[in-house]
C-alpha cells in the first residue's frame, strides 16, 4: 500500500488561503488517482469535502462551499486542497485519501490552525 | 435516509476477541461495497477492510490480515467485522462506511457513528 504524506501542521490567518498537500510515493503516479478530502472538526466525524482527478473530473460534497477546491502539482507528485478565504470554521485535521485497487490509505493529516 | 449503527464494541484483553455489527438502512444494502474505517484516539483514520458486493472482492489492511474476518449477510443488511487475536494498538474507534459508488472505489458518503473498542494489555 502507498503511503500518502501530509504536513503535520499548518496556520493561516482569517481571510487568507490555505494550500494543504497529499504527497504519493514516487512508484505511485498521482495522475492515476482520484484523491479525496476529508475535513475533521475537534470532536465530529470525518465530513467529506471532495475529490479531484482533472479539471474535467471532479466534484464537491454536498454543502461544500466552491472556496475549498482541489488540484495536483504532477512536479511534486502530490495531491493538494486549497482554502481560500479562511474562516475561523475551517479550523480542523484534514485527511486525504486514495483508493488503489486492493486498498483504501488515508494520510496523516494536516491540522489547520486559523489564527 | 442512509444509516449505519455499529454494535459490539467495548473492552476486551489482549488476545481476546470482538465482533462489530453494523446495521444498515435507508439504501440498497446488496447494491454496495461496505468497508470498516477505524480511528485510534487522537489520530487519524485508518483503513481496515472493505467487502464487495455478494461477499466477493474482500481486502484487509496488512495491520489486520489474518487476524480480522469482514462479512456482510445482505438479508439481513448487515455488516461484520470479527476480530480475533487482539492486540494493544486496535484500540479505535470503528466505523462502518459505505463507498458513494456501488462499485466501490470513491469517496466514504456515509459514516456510522462509531463504535469504541478498547484493548487492554
Amino acid at each position: 500500500q502507498p503511503v500518502l504524506i501530509q504536513p503535520p501542521s499548518s496556520s493561516a490567518s482569517p481571510g487568507d488561503s490555505a494550500r494543504l498537500t497529499c504527497t504519493l510515493p514516487r512508484n505511485n503516479n498521482v495522475g492515476d488517482y482520484n484523491i479525496y478530502w476529508y475535513q475533521q472538526r475537534a470532536g465530529s466525524p470525518l465530513r467529506y469535502l471532495l475529490y479531484y482527478y482533472s479539471d474535467s473530473d471532479k466534484g464537491h460534497g454536498s454543502g461544500v462551499p466552491s472556496r475549498f477546491s482541489g488540484s495536483k502539482d504532477a512536479s511534486a507528485n502530490a495531491g493538494i486542497l486549497l482554502i481560500s478565504g479562511l474562516q475561523s470554521e475551517d479550523e480542523a485535521d484534514y485527511y486525504c485519501m486514495i483508493w488503489p485497487s486492493n486498498a483504501v490509505v488515508f494520510g496523516g493529516g494536516t491540522k489547520l490552525t486559523v489564527l | 435516509q442512509v444509516q449505519l449503527v455499529e454494535s459490539g464494541g467495548g473492552l476486551v484483553k489482549a488476545g481476546g476477541s470482538l465482533r462489530l455489527s453494523c446495521a444498515a438502512s435507508g439504501f440498497t444494502f446488496r447494491d454496495f461495497y461496505m468497508s470498516w474505517i477505524r480511528q485510534p484516539p487522537g489520530k487519524g483514520p485508518e483503513w481496515v477492510s472493505y467487502i464487495g458486493r455478494s461477499g466477493t472482492d474482500i481486502h484487509y489492511a496488512g495491520s489486520v490480515k489474518g487476524r480480522f474476518t469482514i462479512s456482510r449477510d445482505d438479508a439481513k443488511s448487515s455488516l461484520y467485522l470479527q476480530m480475533n487475536s487482539l492486540r494493544a494498538d486496535d484500540t479505535a474507534v470503528y466505523y462502518c462506511a459505505r463507498p458513494a459508488d456501488n462499485n466501490g472505489g470513491s469517496h466514504f458518503d456515509f459514516w456510522g457513528q462509531g463504535i469504541l473498542v478498547t484493548v487492554s494489555s
